[in-house]
């Protein structure tokens, strides 16, 4: 069964400083990973997703992932946050073949500070 | 607006009554999916429609919980006798199936539910 791991509940940093939210996984079959943010009181938007490929994704907002198989890691980098970013950030897997339901994480809380 | 719409977006109700919410999914995907979210955590499954057939249950989905998508359109998602420990933002996803799509899931807003 797959599993997602979001290590950090809540990441605060500055303005305009580089941001990396950490999601691992756990899985026996090939994955899909994605990454959606959720500002609040609203559902969930899709920022990127791995499918196949290049391992390095780009999304939305200026957000970037790196699939890192050997360490079934998917972090999630900004290299420069704005006050909007603020919002919750899930992490979220599904396995190739199968039903491809996703699996999501707890969220990581990502608070900008002016 | 073309998205995921769910309705009521809120609801609060008396422990022990019956409540039922709907989702409309974006037109053309076939898969639509349901969500209980509670505070700190992630979206937990609970069940999914491809078009009107629904095609697995969570164990998270007790008796007390039924859905349907008649017609492969809209769905609605009842609980009845709603317990305290039914609190929660119930979401609706829609996807367009196909492998290439890798199932990326479209949210509605949610509706929250509070029972007293």
């Amino acid at each position: 069964a797959q599993s997602v791991t979001q290590l950090d509940s809540q990441v605060p940093v500055f303005e305009e400083a580089p941001v990396e939210l950490r999601c691992n996984y756990s899985s026996s079959v090939s994955v899909y990973l994605f990454w959606y943010v959720q500002y609040p009181n609203q559902g969930l938007q899709l920022l990127l997703k791995y499918l196949s490929g290049s391992t390095l994704v780009k999304g939305i907002n200026g957000f970037e992932a790196e699939f890192n198989k050997s360490q079934t890691s998917f972090h999630l980098r900004k290299p420069s946050v704005h006050i909007s970013d603020t919002a919750e950030y899930f992490c979220a897997v599904s396995e190739s073949g199968g039903s491809y339901i996703p699996t999501f994480g707890r969220g990581t809380s990502l608070i900008v500070h002016p | 607006d073309t998205g995921v719409s769910q309705n009521p977006r809120h609801k609060i109700t008396k422990r022990g009554q019956n409540v039922t919410f709907r989702c409309d999914p974006i037109s053309e995907h076939n898969r639509l999916y349901w969500y209980r979210q509670t505070l700190g955590q992630g979206p937990e499954f609970l069940t999914y429609f491809q078009n009107e057939a629904q095609l697995e249950k969570s164990r998270l989905l007790s008796d007390r919980f039924s859905a349907e998508r008649p017609k492969g359109s809209f769905s609605t998602l009842e609980i009845q006798r709603t317990e305290q420990g039914d609190s929660a933002m119930y979401l609706c996803a829609s996807t367009p199936w196909g492998i290439s799509s890798g199932n990326e899931q479209f949210f509605g807003p949610g509706t929250r539910l509070t029972v007293l």
